[in-house]
């Protein structure tokens, strides 16, 4: 059961467009997100989190959106550029817990020059 | 520069042999982590660490084993007994293990001939 999902397995965006991420969860526990950016045979890097006491965190041209009726967040990147080009995973985690991070299975973002 | 060091980053394995991957870190973080990425997936938890000598079991920790000997290293050996070893390998790690970032190395490239 895949409790973090990402239903769009690839995203193809114009350079300069927005590039609009989506992630879904499950488990009302979670209480931390987080997105993580992974170019291919290299390690993810952090982008950007979120906690569930918040519905916006914005850093540069990064913004993620937490909707917690909806067990819904997603990452916006504007403007978007070809160096943007990677896998997106969205995490989640729960508080009190073992902070074990719980990964959504990445969406590819294609940025069009 | 601090950081997460994996080694090696590539490594080709005979079925029915073990082998070790290592993972090192000058971050000076407590918690470090084993994840496992198959194509199309998301990161998925092998083992865990909060402390010094102590591990635990991730979701799918079955043919693998670890040690925490020391706080800045985490080596994972992939035995015979693991059925799908052919993988990307990825060693994070943490300052703690309540909400805190996970910060990942470069991965490691596992093939079983």
């Amino acid at each position: 059961d895949q409790q973090v999902k990402q239903n769009s397995p690839s995203l193809s965006v114009q350079e300069g467009r927005i590039s609009i991420l989506n992630c879904d969860y499950t488990n009302s526990m979670f209480d931390y997100f987080l997105w993580y950016k992974k170019y291919p045979a290299e390690g993810p890097t952090f982008l950007i989190s979120i906690s569930s006491i918040k519905d916006k965190n914005e850093d540069g041209r990064f913004t993620v959106f937490l909707n917690k009726s909806a067990k819904h967040l997603s990452l916006h990147i504007v403007p978007s550029q070809p160096g943007d080009s990677a896998v997106y995973f969205c995490a989640a985690s729960v508080a009190g817990s073992a902070r074990q991070l719980t990964f959504g299975s990445g969406t590819q973002l294609t940025v069009l020059p | 520069d601090g950081g997460i060091t994996q080694s090696p980053k590539y490594l080709f394995r005979k079925e029915g042999q073990n082998v070790t991957l290592s993972c090192e870190q000058n971050l000076n973080h407590d918690a470090m982590y084993w994840y496992r990425q198959d194509p199309g997936q998301g990161l998925r938890l092998i083992y865990y660490s909060q402390i010094v000598n102590d591990f635990q079991k991730g979701d799918i920790a079955e043919g693998y084993s670890v040690s925490r000997e020391k706080k800045e290293s985490f080596p994972l050996t992939v035995t015979s007994a693991q059925k799908n070893p052919t993988a990307f390998y990825l060693c994070a790690s943490s300052k703690g293990f309540s909400g805190n970032t996970i910060y990942f190395g470069e991965g490691s490239w596992l093939t079983v001939v």
